[in-house]
This record gives C-alpha cells, sequence and structure tokens, in this order.
C-alpha cells in the first residue's frame, strides 16, 4: 500500500535555528497538508497545497512557516526561527480530492 | 467554521467486550465527510473509518462500525470484540467537500483504553 513517508522521525533544534521537515506524498496524489499536534492535544491545521501554491492555510501559519514542493516529489515544510512553542509532532499528508487522507508517521520536533 | 466535540477525554473496555465512542459536530452544509483516526503509542494517524454524509447507511470495517445521525450531528464509533491493540487515542474528523483539498477538522480525542 501506497505510504507517505516523512524525514527526520526526531528532530531537535535550538531556539532561533531554521528547520525544513520533509514529506514524500504518494506520487498520484494531488492535494498535500501540514498538520500539527502539540503533545496531549488535538491535531491542527497547517496549510494545503495544490498546484504549486498554497490552497488554504490556517491562523497557526504565518511568516515564520513556509511550503515548497522543490523537485516534483518532495514537499517541504520550514521554519524559518523556531521558538520554543513550535515543539509538537508535525505530519504530512495527501489525497487525491474528495475523501480520506493519508498522513505519514510524523516528524517529533523539539526546539531547545 | 466546523466544530467537532468529543465529550469523553478517556474510556476503557475489557477486552472482547464492546465500546463505543461519541462525536457530535456542527455544520451548515448538507454533504461532508466524517472520520475517525487511531493514533496508536507510535502516534501514527491511522484511518479507521470513513462515512459519506450522503449515504444513509451506516459505514462498516470489520470491527469497527458508525452510528451516523446526520439530523442529529452525530458520529459514533463502535468497537466490537476489543483487542488490546486497539488501545489508542481516537479522534473524529469533519471533511466539507466543497473544495477538493479542503482542510480536516479534528475533534480534541479519546484515549481508549482495553484492560486484558
Amino acid at each position: 500500500e501506497p505510504e507517505v513517508t516523512q524525514t527526520p522521525s526526531h528532530q531537535v533544534t535550538q531556539m532561533g535555528q531554521e528547520v525544513i521537515l520533509r514529506c514524500v506524498p504518494i506520487s498520484n496524489h494531488l492535494y498535500f497538508y501540514w498538520y500539527r499536534q502539540i503533545l496531549g492535544q488535538k491535531v491542527e491545521f497547517l496549510v494545503s497545497f495544490y498546484n504549486n501554491e498554497i490552497s488554504e492555510k490556517s491562523e497557526i501559519f504565518d511568516d515564520q512557516f513556509s511550503v515548497e514542493r522543490p523537485d516534483g516529489s518532495n514537499f517541504t515544510l520550514k521554519i524559518r526561527s523556531t521558538k520554543l512553542e513550535d515543539s509538537a509532532m508535525y505530519f504530512c499528508a495527501s489525497s487525491e480530492g474528495a475523501g480520506g487522507y493519508t498522513f505519514g508517521s510524523g516528524t517529533r520536533l523539539t526546539v531547545v | 467554521a466546523q466544530t467537532v466535540t468529543q465529550s469523553q477525554p478517556e474510556m476503557s473496555v475489557q477486552e472482547a467486550e464492546t465500546v463505543t465512542l461519541s462525536c457530535t459536530y456542527d455544520t451548515s452544509e448538507n454533504n461532508y465527510y466524517l472520520f475517525w483516526y487511531k493514533q496508536p503509542p507510535s502516534r501514527q494517524m491511522i484511518l479507521v473509518i470513513r462515512q459519506e454524509a450522503y449515504k444513509q447507511q451506516n459505514a462498516t470495517e470489520n470491527r469497527f462500525s458508525v452510528n451516523f445521525q446526520k439530523a442529529a450531528k452525530s458520529f459514533s464509533l463502535k468497537i466490537s470484540d476489543s483487542q488490546l491493540g486497539d488501545t489508542a487515542m481516537y479522534f473524529c474528523a469533519f471533511r466539507s467537500p466543497e473544495t477538493s483539498g479542503s482542510r480536516l477538522t479534528f475533534g480534541e480525542g479519546t484515549q481508549l483504553t482495553v484492560n486484558p
């Protein structure tokens, strides 16, 4: 069964540093997403991406965040200057369109 | 904006018994999708079951079934013959099909523990 692959599985970074989280969506999917889950809380939408541009973003997704699909297979989330409150599990997901998503296994980001 | 509410933060059940997790949602739309996701300790998000709002028949996947009450905006998950591997956090989620690629809105989750 096709999978969404995320790397790394765990990243530790110092406050103020830039971090890039990487995802390889399912190859025939057209829509890509990033979600965030702070420990013990619910999963929150960050951004959706279609046709090489952002289609929707939440209020969490401020100027510190950016997404990119640099080479037709990878989908990245960049946090420019990390804060302690950015520590969370970050999930990438992809979908064909309507219906359900396939989630990756997540990247645990720890900001120290 | 849509909201999803799971009013049971924690539940427990004995192995082999049946348990029902509750979910309610609020929307003004007539057509939409509802999902239950399972998140085990590994924290991976695993799709358990989905329901299209235009379908009157309740979805079923092996030991998992839903009770979808559209008028009441209720979407409960029933797990039959509970197994130890069912221990996980369960999230109810809503998605509007009005625009393809729309976001999932999650509830707060219910931590289910299956006891031997």
